[in-house]
């Protein structure tokens, strides 16, 4: 009964270095999102998958890139990371018609 | 693009019902969400309104949704200490699955 997945919990990153945080569901769903929370900002979409095999940008996709691997994964790439991305991201997925959005427990990530 | 506003904190004592406010200016919203974070953790859904109910009662809690002004409530009965945490409000529109959140209500419970 895991849910949405995201590994790994914690990262400390110089400035200009790269890494890639991923995410997995179980829940059969087609749609995959993911957000950053930032202190009194609440959740800003950076990239979504409406399907496998598709990928959008949301409202602050700049900096980052994405891939729905598969149904269940989709990753998110910091090429070359910055003090302003630090934040704690989360992944979650969607379906049905109601598509409510079931959330991963996040990633804390500091840029240095 | 469309906008959910929150107030920011809100502080009850034990027993006592808890009322979170959220307005948002998307008229085609078609489903709206109350989500629930606990320190550290991700969010929870607590529940959800289609646009076409005015309220929905879960157990302790009561979602009062008034479409014409755009006002979204979450009431929580009999508030404990357990119920400490951000409440988000999200609301869906009626094109793709994106949801818009609110910036996030911190109660604040004391005993």
């Amino acid at each position: 009964n895991a849910g949405v997945t995201q590994t790994p919990k914690f990262q400390v990153l110089k400035t200009g270095q790269s890494m890639t945080l991923q995410c997995a569901q179980d829940m059969n769903h087609n749609s995959m999102y993911w957000y950053r929370q930032d202190p009194g900002m609440g959740l800003r979409l950076i990239y979504y998958s409406a399907s496998e095999g598709t990928t959008d940008k949301g409202e602050v996709p700049n900096g980052y890139n994405v891939s729905r691997l598969n149904k269940r994964e989709f990753s998110l790439r910091l090429e070359s990371a910055a003090p302003s991305q630090t934040s704690v991201y989360f992944c979650a997925s969607g379906g049905g018609i109601s598509n409510i959005q079931y959330f991963g427990a996040g990633t804390r990530l500091s840029v240095l | 693009g469309e906008d959910v506003e929150q107030s920011l904190f809100l502080s009850v004592r034990e027993g006592d019902s808890s009322v979170i406010n959220c307005t948002y200016t998307d008229s085609s919203s078609t489903y709206l969400y109350w989500y629930k974070q606990e320190p550290g953790a991700g969010l929870q859904l607590l529940t959800y309104i289609f646009s076409n109910m005015d309220m929905k009662q879960d157990q302790r809690l009561t979602v009062l949704l008034n479409k014409k002004d755009k006002h979204l409530s979450l009431r929580i009965a009999d508030t404990q200490t357990g119920d400490s945490a951000i409440y988000f409000c999200a609301e869906r529109g009626n094109a793709g699955n994106m949801l818009t959140f609110g910036g996030g209500t911190r109660l604040m419970v004391k005993p």
